[in-house]
């Protein structure tokens, strides 16, 4: 499986944004990049995924870099509710489709 | 969006036996079910993979006769949980999806075998 490396913890504050980084310098073609999040005591939520182009939606934004090699999930306006870890996956939507999840960023937001 | 419910959300059982635990997909007929188990303060490890009237895909490490997964229709999955030793204790997630889209995840099954 594929691998992604994140930083292990960042801190934001209130209704700022923040860029989540994470890299993936071994992904393949079939490999999309699949953002979730899990807020303590719960199963994973989905956040936003994509294959080459930037992707929106209404929860997060995200920017792929054009080797394909790292990309970056954004949340415009950090809420204290984003409070989370986040995990970046790569999904061989080819394959097994499995994802198998690495260590993730715990996001602390500040009031 | 999508709903995937877990039953029950946490059980305790004594030491030697079986625990079941319940996956449903509510809204969705998922065409995959995926098992994982999660420790404090760390990251959810998968367990098997699941298709509807076939086997389950066991991951490296993990004991097929001892975790149990029944896969009888498109919108439910089963994990049982064999003899269950104080070790096993754990959180349990599963999580659906259709082939082509995002899996969605239930709200875990908290397990402590005492």
């Amino acid at each position: 499986d594929a691998k992604t490396t994140q930083p292990n913890s960042m801190e934001s504050n209130e209704e700022e944004p923040v860029h989540l980084p994470c890299n993936h310098s071994t992904i393949s073609g079939t490999d999309y990049i699949h953002w979730y999040r899990q807020l303590p005591s719960q199963g994973p939520e989905y956040v936003i995924h994509g294959l080459t182009s930037n992707v929106n939606n209404r929860m997060a934004s995200l920017a792929i870099a054009e080797d394909r090699k790292s990309s970056t999930l954004i949340l415009h306006r950090a809420t204290l509710r984003d409070a989370a870890v986040y995990y970046c996956i790569l999904r061989d939507m080819g394959g097994s489709e499995k994802l198998v999840f690495g260590k993730g960023t715990k996001l602390t937001v500040n009031p | 969006g999508a709903v995937v419910s877990q039953h029950p959300s946490w059980v305790i059982c004594k030491s030697g036996t079986s625990v079941k635990i319940e996956c449903r997909s509510l809204d969705f007929q998922a065409t995959t079910m995926f098992w994982y188990r999660q420790f404090p303060k760390q990251s959810l490890m998968l367990m098997a993979t699941s298709n509807e009237g076939s086997k389950a895909t066991y991951e490296q490490g993990v004991e097929k006769d001892k975790f149990l997964i029944n896969h009888a229709s498109l919108t439910l999955s089963t994990l049982t949980v064999t003899s269950a030793h104080p070790e096993d204790s754990s959180f349990y997630i599963c999580s659906a999806g259709r082939t082509n889209s995002p899996l969605h995840f239930g709200n875990g099954t908290r397990l402590t075998v005492t």
